[in-house]
């Protein structure tokens, strides 16, 4: 099974800042198959990046995926009000499907 | 526009079974797969396995092995989760995913079912 680590547990920035959040996984990631979900409280996971890199449709240029192997980051840019929530990163690669822990941006 | 609608809440007693909808539509139910995913209070995501719904071919989580069993209805675009011999920490929103036969991020999610298990 791959364990993902998501490093730091929580962001506290204020709106405008740049978030830096990364997901290392336990051993490669089969074919870039890394994703980012942003999670609200009451809502289910909303796709972000697939791919490592490839927005989803409607997915504002401010988020930005990288990375390759084992170490991954989620990138935003400048942090709108409404990104304030938990982030997820997701391999789908490999069985069992596994899920970081999450990493909540949270205002500072 | 692709939906998918969950069951309702549900509160079990420790050692009986629960059992999940997640009704389909939209798109055309036996190009795809559903995941299942839980998500216990306050806490992380978690993969539970997923069934294809073209041949009801299916991959558990094996923690889950031997207490959980997905199916489908082909019939009825409907997807379903059984999980047997609850326990309080099976406490959880339960969702549905629609996933594709080839890997892919799950981008359409149902709303979420919770489970509560208490005596």
């Amino acid at each position: 099974e791959i364990v993902l680590t998501q490093s730091p547990g929580t962001l506290s920035l204020s709106p405008g800042e740049r978030a830096t959040l990364s997901c290392r996984a336990s051993q490669s990631v089969s074919s870039s198959y890394l994703a980012w979900y942003q999670q609200k409280p009451g809502q289910a996971p909303r796709l972000l990046i697939y791919g490592v890199s490839s927005r989803a449709t409607g997915i504002p240029d401010r988020f930005s995926g990288s990375g390759s192997g084992t170490d991954f980051t989620l990138t935003i840019s400048r942090l709108e009000p409404e990104d304030f929530a938990v982030y997820y990163c997701h391999q789908y690669g490999s069985s069992p499907r596994t899920f970081g822990q999450g990493t909540k941006v949270e205002i500072k | 526009q692709v939906q998918l609608v969950q069951s309702g809440a549900e509160v079990k007693k420790p050692g009986a079974s629960v059992k999940v909808s997640c009704k389909a539509s939209g798109y055309t139910y036996t190009s795809y797969g559903i995941s299942w995913v839980r998500q216990a209070p306050g806490q992380g995501l978690e993969w539970m396995g997923w069934i294809s719904a073209n041949n009801g071919n299916t991959n558990y989580a094996q923690k889950l092995q031997g207490r959980v069993t997905m199916t489908t209805d082909t019939s009825t675009s409907t997807a379903y989760m059984e999980l047997r011999s609850l326990r309080s920490d099976d406490t959880a929103v339960y969702y549905c995913a629609r996933v594709t036969l080839a890997p892919a991020a799950p981008v359409y999610w149902g709303q979420g079912t919770l489970v509560t298990v208490s005596s």
